[in-house]
């Protein structure tokens, strides 16, 4: 069976430091992975996507993951946190290869302090 | 570029009305549709994929005679919820593929839904 899990519901950090979202996944397949950003009441807005080809992915507003098969994780880090960086993350897996069938995590409430 | 519209943003009505919420892709065509519900605190449940000139497929558990999915034209699909009641109150998102089978999937801005 497919599934996604986002290891922590909330994660809280200090402006200026280094955020990581952890993220494990489970496919049969050579799943492509992404993460999704959600401010709130907004829809969700895509950070980057890894679909087999370069293990490190980098997105927009300086996030990146990096893809290993070995302990099937695609951690979401970013070296320094920003204010609006506050919302929802969500670590997705397609593992339908078609991207028509979306698993998505349960999210990860990130909260940034001054 | 690949931006989703949704409209109206947010809507609150009786039970036992029907709400139709629109989806856009403004530039782009999108082959495929996808319309999900979310629970506050929760994350995206996929309700049913719909493809253009086509019958939508639903997801188990959706009733496809409640959430009544069109998609006219490769732009615009939309969702009828009929005689909504509280329980159906949610936050509603579609998302649309340039070409089925390209795996990125773009987001509209999501539809609040109220039913009094």
């Amino acid at each position: 069976a497919q599934s996604v899990t986002q290891l922590d519901s909330h994660v809280s950090v200090s402006e200026g430091t280094p955020v990581l979202l952890r993220c494990n996944y489970s496919s049969s397949y050579s799943p492509s992975l992404f993460w999704y950003v959600q401010h709130p009441n907004k829809g969700l807005q895509l950070l980057l996507k890894y679909t087999s080809a370069a293990t490190l992915v980098k997105g927009i507003n300086g996030f990146e993951a990096e893809f290993k098969k070995s302990e099937t994780s695609f951690h979401l880090t970013k070296p320094s946190a920003h204010m609006s960086d506050a919302a929802e993350y969500f670590c997705v897996v397609d593992h339908t290869g078609g991207g028509n069938k979306l698993t998505f995590g349960t999210g990860t409430q990130l909260k940034v302090e001054l | 570029g690949a931006v989703v519209s949704q409209h109206p943003s947010w809507v609150i009505c009786k039970s036992g009305t029907s709400v139709k919420i629109e989806c856009r892709s403004l530039d782009f065509q999108a082959t495929t549709m996808f319309w999900y519900r979310q629970f506050p605190k929760q994350s995206l449940m996929l309700m049913a994929t719909s493809n253009e000139g086509s019958k939508a497929t639903y997801e188990q558990g959706v009733e496809k005679d409640k959430f009544l999915i069109n998609h006219a034209s490769l732009t615009l699909s939309t969702l009828t919820v009929t005689s909504a009641h509280p329980e159906d109150s949610s936050f509603y998102i579609c998302s649309a593929q340039i070409a089925s089978g390209t795996d990125t999937q773009y987001f509209g801005p999501g539809t609040r839904l109220t039913v009094l």
